[in-house]
């Protein structure tokens, strides 16, 4: 059963518009989250990441929301452009597994389009 | 070197045969992750490096799979008598201490099983 969900395979949108990528969570225990991005023949790379000690984070164009209650997260990017296509994987992991931090589970992931 | 080093990059072998995929991390960090990207699939968890630790061998599909690190530097993931299921990227990624650290990951080894 997978714990990490990314329902959308993938998302188009037009050059400047915002683009939103969904990222569902069954695990309670989850309390930290990336979202990595990645190009074809090229392994993915972190983008950004959110603790559960809060409900946003923002690095330029790159903003996460946490919805704890709702196990739910988004990546928005504002302004997209083209050279945001790529495909984007959600990760979650729990900070203090075992005493040491684990490893990350990954969703399937959501290629985003973004047209000129 | 600057990142994580992956070889070979691709590798073609016949149902049955022996493989062995190489991973260098980035000079310093402790922990050391193998993953695995099927056709479609999202990225599977394979096997965890962490320091001197015993290893997190928990995402292993069968026993056919093993990996090893040594020197707490270089691993290699190695599937016995592969089968054409075991065809994917398997991509390599290690951590300064670990997950919240964010990993970087290498570019990966296409393998395909014929």
């Amino acid at each position: 059963d997978q714990q990490v969900k990314q329902n959308s395979p993938s998302l188009s949108v037009q050059e400047g518009r915002i683009s939103i990528l969904n990222c569902d969570y069954t695990n309670s225990m989850f309390d930290y989250f990336l979202w990595y991005k990645k190009y074809p023949a090229e392994g993915p790379t972190f983008l950004i990441s959110i603790s559960s000690i809060k409900d946003k984070n923002e690095d330029g164009r790159f903003t996460v929301f946490l919805n704890k209650s709702a196990k739910h997260l988004s990546l928005h990017i504002v302004p997209s452009q083209p050279g945001d296509s790529a495909v984007y994987f959600c990760a979650a992991t729990v900070a203090n597994y075992g005493g040491s931090q684990g490893n990350l589970i990954f969703g399937k992931g959501t290629k985003l389009s973004v047209k000129p | 070197g600057a990142g994580v080093s992956q070889s070979p990059s691709n590798k073609v072998t016949e149902k049955g045969k022996d493989v062995e995929l190489r991973c260098d991390p980035i000079s310093g960090h402790t922990a050391l992750y193998w993953y695995r990207q099927s056709l479609g699939q999202g990225l599977e968890f394979l096997i965890y490096f962490q320091g001197n630790s015993a290893p997190d061998k928990s995402g292993l599909p069968s026993d056919r799979f093993s990996a090893e690190r040594t020197g707490g530097s270089v691993s290699t993931l190695t599937i016995q008598r592969t089968q054409q299921e075991d065809s994917a990227v398997y991509l390599c990624a290690s951590s300064l201490a670990g997950a919240l650290y964010g990993y970087t990951f290498g570019s990966g080894t296409r393998l395909t099983v014929v």
